[in-house]
């Protein structure tokens, strides 16, 4: 089965970039979602084909993907972007796979 | 407003059957596929499987088929997930999302969440 690898956590200060990573076999030639999620909370979708954000994401999320590995960055890092992200691609056009998430410290 | 409202908290024996509902409103159920997602304690996401409201039509992920059935009622706008002899390992919470619309364009649209304890 199609798996995705994330870092388990990703440390970054208030105003700096951070950039997590999803790596997996071919991913380019897929389409990547990425989703936040903070504690005790549902996932909000963040990226969707690869780079589109969706109304109300702030502009400093942004993604891209190619080769074997998709990127979410986001800029000027926030207290408030403190969370566990996932990224999600397709196996195959009927079966989901979720990475296993990285938790993102904003310190 | 679009939402998806899922059914409370279950705390069931195992070998119990259980049938947690989602109930979407405020859009045209029937247009977009539901999604339903796994989350044990401490853990990452997991995607279980969807439905196509419209048909009742159904993928799983190889790890959930045959352990849960994903079914749905369009007359009332309503997912269902669902097990027929429940293990101490289905422990976890269990969300529901809504497909933007294609397998690229994401879930949009999540519900609350259901917690499911399986415990004798």
């Amino acid at each position: 089965s199609y798996e995705l690898t994330q870092p388990p956590s990703v440390s970054v200060s208030p105003g700096q970039t951070a950039s997590i990573t999803c790596s997996g076999d071919k991913l380019g030639d897929k389409y990547a979602c990425w989703y936040q999620q903070k504690p005790g909370q549902s996932p909000v979708l963040v990226i969707y084909q690869d780079s589109k954000r969706p109304s109300g994401i702030p502009e400093r999320f942004s993604g891209s993907n190619s080769g074997n590995a998709a990127t979410l960055t986001i800029s000027e890092t926030q207290a408030m972007d403190e969370a566990d992200y996932y990224c999600q691609a397709w196996d195959s056009s009927t079966v989901g796979v979720f990475g296993g998430g990285t938790k993102l410290t904003v310190l | 407003e679009v939402q998806l409202v899922q059914s409370g908290a279950e705390v069931k024996k195992p070998g119990e059957s259980l049938r947690i509902s989602c109930k979407g409103s405020g859009y045209s159920f029937t247009s977009n596929w539901i999604t339903w997602v796994r989350q044990m304690p401490g853990k990452g996401l997991e995607w279980m499987g969807r439905i196509d409201p419209s048909d009742s039509y159904t993928n799983y992920s190889p790890s959930f088929q045959g352990h849960v059935t994903i079914s749905g009622d369009k007359s009332i706008n309503t997912a269902y997930l669902q097990w027929s002899s429940l293990k101490a390992s289905d422990t976890a919470m269990y969300f529901c999302a809504r497909h933007r619309g294609g397998n690229g364009d994401g879930m949009d649209v999540w519900g609350q969440g259901t917690t499911v304890t399986v415990a004798s």
